[in-house]
């Protein structure tokens, strides 16, 4: 069964940092989100990207965020310099786009990010 | 900011026992509610979406019923097994571009 794939699952980094976390989407789908979930609290929202571009962001997703679909098969995740407060776990998930509020979002395991 | 609340937090449960759990989300706008079974180290999973009201769906021994008017669905789990004890977690779309969670419900299936 095809499913989302997400790379590094774990990931340590100095605060002020670069990171790029990496997923693949199921092939045929056409809609791709990042959420995150600090420990403790609630998964949230962070980004839709569809025809290559941005549908919707959250106010989390500021200047120091951003995506990008580089090839056919990957959509990463940048954060720029990173903050202690961006240590979560970050999950890609994707969707074919069948229909709106109904669509199913598949998600991958996610990548924990610890920034020291 | 949406609303979407799940209740209790946590629960336990023995082996072969049953057990219901709920989300709350805005009443009005409704499009569609999202249920999702979470296992540590694993992708949430998807359960269930639920449109209509009084609409019941079933997935082995999970089930789920919604009530649009009220905002609530329940989700149930018919003679527990240890392989149920995740996270279950609800999520209301505000539109189609994203979803909002709950906060979901650890269930602890004691063999």
């Amino acid at each position: 069964e095809p499913e989302v794939t997400q790379t590094p699952s774990h990931q340590v980094t100095q605060m002020g940092q670069e990171v790029i976390l990496r997923c693949v989407p199921i092939s045929n789908h056409l809609y791709f989100y990042w959420y995150r979930q600090i420990l403790g609290q609630k998964v949230e929202f962070l980004v839709s990207f569809y025809n290559n571009e941005i549908s919707e962001k959250s106010e989390i997703f500021d200047d120091q965020f951003s995506v990008e679909r580089p090839d056919g098969s990957n959509f990463t995740l940048k954060i720029r310099s990173t903050k202690l407060e961006d240590s979560a776990m970050y999950f890609c998930a994707s969707s074919w786009g069948g229909g709106p509020f109904t669509d199913t979002q598949y998600f991958g395991p996610g990548t924990r990010l610890t920034v020291l | 900011i949406l609303n979407v609340e799940q209740s209790p937090q946590s629960l336990h449960v023995q082996e072969g026992d049953s057990t219901n759990f709920t989300c709350s989300f805005p009443s009005s706008n409704f499009y569609a509610l999202h249920w999702y079974r979470w296992e540590t180290a694993k992708s949430p999973e998807a359960l269930f979406v639920m449109t209509l009201n009084g609409d019941e769906k079933k997935k082995g021994r999970i089930s789920a019923t919604l009530n649009t008017k009220e905002g609530y669905s329940y989700l149930y789990i018919k003679g527990s097994q240890p392989e149920d004890s995740a996270t279950y977690l609800c999520a209301f779309p505000p539109n189609d571009y994203k979803l909002s969670f709950g906060a979901g419900t650890t269930v602890t299936v004691r063999a």
